[in-house]
C-alpha cells in the first residue's frame, strides 16, 4: 500500500511569516502523463475540508496567491508566504493516484 | 453553487448495515464523481469511494467487501451501505463531489462537501 506521511504533526506561526508543511508518499505520485497526482486540502475548525492545490502546484479557484504548492515524485510542500488568522486549521495532502489516501494532517496554529 | 447534506441514523449496533443519503441541490449530478470520505480521531481521513452519474462504482479496497455506494438520479441523491460495522467504523461520514478542474479537465478533486454527520457504532 501507497503511504502518505506528513511527519510535522503541528506547527505555530507568527501572521505575517511563512509557513511550509511537507508531505511524503511511499510511491512516486509522478504520474506518466507528467503531473503529480497530489491535492492539498485544508479543514477549518468546525468545517469541512477545502481544497488548495491540485496537481502538486496548481491554486483551486478562489485559493488566496499566498498559497503555494511544489514537489514532485514523493516530496510536496504547501507553503503560505504570510500566514494570516484564518488560515489556522488542519492541513491534508491526499495522493488521487489510484486509491484516494490522506495524510494524517498537520495543525497550523497561530502564535 | 452545489450544495450537499448528509443524513441518516446517528447510531448503528455492531454488525448491522450503515446507511446514509446524500442529498444534492443547486446543480446537476452529471458533472461529479459522487463520494463518501469519513473521519475518525484514530483513522485521520479516509476515502471510502465514488459512484458516477451512469451508477459506476469506484471503492478503496480496504472496504470494498463490506461496501456499496448507489446513485439515484432522480431523486437528486447518492447513498452509502456499509455492512457487517464495528466501532472501528464509527466516524463523522461526508459525502462529496469530485468534481472536474477548469483547466484540466482530465483531473478531478474533492471540490464540494457535505457538512458530515456523525455515526456512533455501538450496541
Amino acid at each position: 500500500d501507497i503511504v502518505i506521511t506528513q511527519s510535522l504533526l503541528s506547527l505555530a506561526v507568527t501572521p505575517g511569516e511563512p509557513a511550509s508543511i511537507s508531505c511524503r508518499s511511499s510511491q512516486s505520485l509522478l504520474h506518466s502523463d507528467g503531473y503529480n497526482y497530489l491535492d492539498w486540502y485544508l479543514q477549518k475548525p468546525g468545517q469541512s475540508p477545502q481544497v488548495l492545490i491540485y496537481l502538486g502546484s496548481n491554486r483551486a479557484s478562489g485559493v488566496p496567491d499566498r498559497f503555494s504548492g511544489s514537489g514532485s515524485g514523493t516530496e510536496f510542500t504547501l507553503r503560505i508566504s504570510r500566514v494570516e488568522a484564518e488560515d489556522v486549521g488542519v492541513y491534508y495532502c491526499m495522493r488521487s493516484l489510484q486509491t484516494r489516501t490522506f495524510g494524517q494532517g498537520t495543525k497550523l496554529e497561530i502564535k | 453553487q452545489v450544495q450537499l447534506q448528509e443524513s441518516g441514523p446517528g447510531l448503528v449496533k455492531p454488525s448491522e448495515t450503515l446507511s446514509l443519503t446524500c442529498s444534492v441541490s443547486g446543480g446537476s449530478m452529471k458533472a461529479y464523481y459522487w463520494s463518501w470520505i469519513r473521519q475518525s480521531p484514530g483513522r485521520g481521513l479516509e476515502y471510502i469511494g465514488y459512484v458516477d452519474y451512469g451508477g459506476s462504482t469506484n471503492y478503496n479496497p480496504s472496504l470494498k467487501s463490506r461496501l456499496t455506494i448507489s446513485i439515484d438520479t432522480s431523486a437528486n441523491q447518492f447513498s452509502l451501505k456499509l455492512s457487517s460495522v464495528t466501532a472501528a467504523d464509527t466516524a463523522v461520514y461526508y459525502c462529496a463531489g469530485l468534481g472536474a478542474t477548469a483547466t484540466y479537465h482530465f483531473y478531478y478533486y474533492l471540490d464540494v462537501w457535505g457538512r458530515g454527520t456523525s455515526v456512533t457504532v455501538s450496541s
